[in-house]
């Protein structure tokens, strides 16, 4: 039983096409988030959504657009796909908003081509 | 935004030996997260640790808030300890949680 799961696990596409990822979590919670992590290993935030309104929205391209159909839920759509979007993106959530431990997903490895 | 920096960035160890591992951090915080990164990219949290001093098997870490740093103690190292070790508190005091640059550990058998 998969606490955050991820699909697809990599995914290998050419540049300027348009793919999703997408996250549930069944643990109850309410939080979820995406972060990025670069080629050396680098991790930052993306996106926080709390009972599917989103909280958090760092300095990211509009080419990335989440989507939280639920809370059990978090989708990341990106269009316009660019080399530079290559990397680990990874799905946590945690109970609540404020202060809480973040479970992980096991990454969703980007290679735009 | 808060500055983090772990150190070492690298560490290699004989199995059975003992680390310390150090995050330092610009702001004040009331949280802190350590993370393991496996070699297999998976992220497992580790503590969740605002102040204070919490052991979990042979792991235990401690943070001073008031002294801006926390440290992760690993004891009796195992291969499968092995991986990057990231400190994260949050930004403001909020969920926000920044990533340091990690430490990278190797246990040789």
């Amino acid at each position: 039983d998969t606490a955050v799961s991820q699909t697809p696990k990599y995914l290998v596409t050419q540049m300027g096409n348009d793919k999703s990822i997408k996250c549930e979590q069944n643990l109850g919670h309410d939080t979820m988030y995406w972060y990025k992590q670069d080629s050396k290993k680098f991790l930052k935030i993306m996106f926080s959504y709390n009972n599917k309104e989103l909280i958090i929205n760092e300095t990211v391209p509009n080419r990335f657009s989440p989507k939280s159909p639920d809370k059990a839920h978090l989708n990341l759509h990106i269009n316009s796909l660019e080399l530079g979007d290559s990397a680990v993106y990874f799905c946590a959530s945690s109970q609540s908003a404020s202060l809480n431990t973040q479970y992980f997903g096991p990454g969703t490895r980007l290679t735009v081509l | 935004g808060i500055q983090v920096e772990q150190s070492p960035p690298d560490l290699i160890l004989q199995e059975g030996a003992n680390s310390t591992l150090r995050c330092n951090f610009s702001d004040s915080v009331n949280n802190l997260q350590w993370f393991h990164q496996n070699p297999w990219g998976q992220l497992i949290n580790l503590f969740y640790i605002p102040s204070g001093t919490k052991q979990n098997g042979r792991l235990s870490a401690t943070t001073v808030a008031t002294e801006r740093y926390s440290l992760l103690y690993i004891s009796s190292s195992q291969t499968t300890d092995s991986g990057v070790y990231f400190c994260a508190p949050p930004e403001d005091g909020n969920e926000k949680l920044t990533f340091g640059t990690g430490t990278r550990l190797t246990i040789i058998p």
